[in-house]
């Protein structure tokens, strides 16, 4: 049961480049989310998606793209990468809406943007 | 909007210490409140929730209480070790994407 995936682990870009994460979960959950995780800052949510072709803006959005074109995979790309982007994203997905559902959380992928 | 407040790390403790980690809430209705914890490299896991007042989450000798009256979800455990140092989080659900704290990192010190 290999439960939620993210690659690459660590990843080194220059400023401008594009770069996709992905995330791979194997549980067939309904919500995937994207966050980033930052010193000072905890965690902040930068995509959700309910369902396939079904995604919504979290509170930093901005410099990302998201897709989710098969219920498992939830890419995130960030267009043209800038030094503000370097952080640890973390991907994780949980069966229902309902609160109190456990959320899963991937490994996470560091990446540094130069 | 929602929000969660939790204390301000580091905190250091030596082994088989008393831990409290406060944690407090702002959300209408009723949420249901989780601690993650994230050991050093790894991702977040869950490690205790609470969906109702007055509900006691518990796991691996740690226990929160969920307080509608003081909307709060302290932390605690009555002895730590070692393998407990890790960054904490507690986070609040309205059938929303989880909002979370700001993390308390713990060390504990043989």
């Amino acid at each position: 049961d290999a439960g939620i995936t993210q690659s690459p682990r660590y990843k080194i870009t220059e400023t401008g480049r594009q770069v996709t994460l992905m995330c791979h979960q194997t549980w067939s959950h309904s919500y995937m989310f994207w966050y980033r995780q930052d010193l000072g800052h905890g965690l902040r949510l930068i995509y959700y998606s309910a369902a396939a072709d079904i995604t919504d803006k979290g509170e930093v959005p901005d410099g990302y793209v998201v897709s989710r074109s098969k219920t498992e995979n939830f890419p995130l790309t960030l267009e043209s990468a800038t030094r503000s982007q370097t952080s640890v994203y973390f991907c994780a997905s949980n069966f229902d809406r309902q609160h109190g559902d456990t959320q899963y959380f991937g490994p996470g992928t560091r990446l540094t943007v130069l | 909007g929602d929000s969660v407040t939790q204390m301000e790390g580091p905190v250091t403790l030596s082994e088989e210490a008393f831990l409290t980690i406060n944690c407090t809430y702002t959300a209408t209705g009723y949420p249901s409140l989780f601690w993650y914890v994230q050991y050093p490299g790894e991702g977040l896991q869950l490690l205790l929730k609470a969906t109702k007042a007055d509900d006691k989450g518990s796991n691996k000798g740690f226990e929160a209480t969920y307080r509608k009256e003081t909307t709060s979800f302290h932390l605690e455990k009555g002895s730590v070790q070692v393998s407990d140092s890790a960054v904490y989080f507690c986070a609040l659900s309205r059938n929303t994407p989880l909002v979370f704290g700001k993390g308390t990192r713990l060390s504990v010190i043989a």
